[in-house]
């Protein structure tokens, strides 16, 4: 069974950090593009990074660039999301999501079920 | 960036209307666009991709249509489960931008 596990949530103070971390498995993690987005209470789906197979290529919402650092760790399955200077709009629910290939026209086709995220004194 | 908007934001049905939900791009993406449903405190799920292609497992009561600019994400007959929060999502270009949401309520 394909899964995507997300954990490191947690409540953090304005200006502070947090590292979340998505496990993988069900699948050859190191083949697939990744990426997290987030839902702020109440709010959209908001798209926050990118990160291709190989982690050579990586995208940012002018939103969360220069702040948030996307990575990954094919030999442990596994995909992070390093967040600093935490603001209290990136209160939200963190999405890992798997992107799937070109024939499916990039659709996220793998979600994990979230880590909540709260920025607040 | 490309701009996701759907229509409307909210409608509300009863259990076997049709229900239709439009999103429109800003500029063309051509048929790389997605549809999500999500329920309560739920990740999202996948519907369809490339506009009209249903997802593995999807009920053939949903359909989408449409390219370019233009799209539309139907039921055909509303079940009691399908009262949920929809989105659409272009994968055409980077970043990959969503609509605002179309939530689906009971009459």
């Amino acid at each position: 069974e394909v899964q995507l596990v997300e954990s490191g949530g947690g409540l953090v103070q304005p200006g502070g950090s947090l590292r979340l971390s998505c496990v993988t498995s069900g699948f050859t993690f190191s083949n697939y593009n990744m990426n997290w987005v987030r839902q702020a209470p109440g709010k959209g789906l908001e798209w926050v990074s990118y990160i291709s197979y190989s982690g050579s290529t990586i995208y940012y919402p002018d939103s969360v660039k220069g702040r948030f650092t996307i990575s990954r760790d094919n030999a442990k399955n596994s995909l992070y999301l390093q967040m600093n200077s935490l603001r209290d709009e990136d209160t939200a629910v963190y999405y890992c999501a798997r992107e799937s290939p070109k024939i499916y026209y990039y659709a996220m086709d793998v979600w994990g079920q979230g880590s909540t995220v709260t920025v607040s004194s | 960036d490309i701009q996701m908007t759907q229509s409307p934001s909210s409608l509300s049905a009863s259990v076997g209307d049709r229900v239709t939900i439009t999103c429109r791009a800003s500029q063309s993406v051509s048929s790389y666009l997605n549809w999500y449903q999500q329920k309560p405190e739920r990740a999202p799920k996948l519907l369809i991709h490339s506009a009209s292609s249903l997802q593995s497992g999807v009920p053939s009561r949903f359909s989408g249509s449409g390219s370019g600019t233009d799209f539309t994400l139907s039921i055909s007959s509303l079940q009691p489960e399908d009262f949920a929060t929809y989105y659409c999502q272009q994968s055409y270009s980077q970043p990959r931008t969503f609509g605002g949401g179309t939530k689906v309520e009971i009459k």
